[in-house]
């Protein structure tokens, strides 16, 4: 069975600050996405990467692949109010089966 | 027209209740998908129709039933559900199915079961 493990599963943090979330698995992805989801709202995508080693910029957040397409990051910068939300990563392996982390709850508070 | 719109956006129903959900894309994409979300569980797929055949469903109660009328149309009938089955049920959509994984997703339909 394919897992993705996404960690941390909740983050409260204050304005300004910076983070950082994880997806790792065992298991190579052709592609990886990152959703946000807001509060009574679906999961918006936020970017695609799937090269090995790529990064992706997205204003304060940037996105990483691993090397070995087994992994990813988000960082955020400065965290603003408006990041709050739930991020999702969610893999997609070589036979286009979709593979869902659990998400991260990010709290950032003014 | 906003790319994929759900109603109702909430629902309460009793156990033996029927009714529907329905979703409806506007993208010209040929895949649709229901999910289930339920707090503190990974995002469940439920069913996947493409080109309006049916190709995946996860293990499913009866209760639960999909129809998939035409590329832009997707329901999900329910009926005698449990209080267990109270979630955030969101619609999506891609272009095609199994192909670069990005989907587009409604709002959801907030279901509490009574």
């Amino acid at each position: 069975t394919q897992l993705l493990e996404q960690s941390p599963q909740f983050l409260s943090i204050q304005e300004g600050e910076n983070l950082t979330v994880y997806c790792n698995s065992s298991s190579v992805f052709s592609s990886l996405q990152w959703y946000r989801q807001e509060p009574g709202e679906g999961p918006v995508l936020l970017v695609t990467v799937v090269t090995g080693g790529e990064v992706k910029k997205l204003k304060r957040l940037t996105f990483q692949f691993g090397d070995a397409r087994k992994d990813s990051s988000l960082h955020i910068t400065a965290a603003q109010p408006g990041d709050t939300g739930l991020y999702l990563c969610v893999g997609s392996s070589n036979t286009g089966k979709l593979i869902f982390g659990q998400g991260t709850t990010l709290q950032v508070k003014p | 027209e906003t790319g994929v719109t759900q109603t109702p956006r909430h629902l309460v129903m009793g156990m033996t209740n029927k009714k529907s959900l329905k979703c409806e894309q506007h993208l010209g994409h040929n895949a649709m998908y229901w999910y289930k979300q339920s707090a503190k569980k990974p995002l469940e797929l439920m069913f996947v129709y493409s080109l309006e055949e049916r190709v995946e469903n996860n293990s499913v109660p009866s209760r639960f039933s999909p129809e998939c009328p035409n590329s832009s149309h997707l329901f999900l009938h329910l009926h005698t559900l449990q209080p267990e089955d109270s979630a955030l049920y969101l619609c999506a959509s891609s272009p095609i199915w199994r192909g670069s994984g990005e989907q587009y997703f409604g709002p959801g339909t907030r279901l509490t079961v009574t």
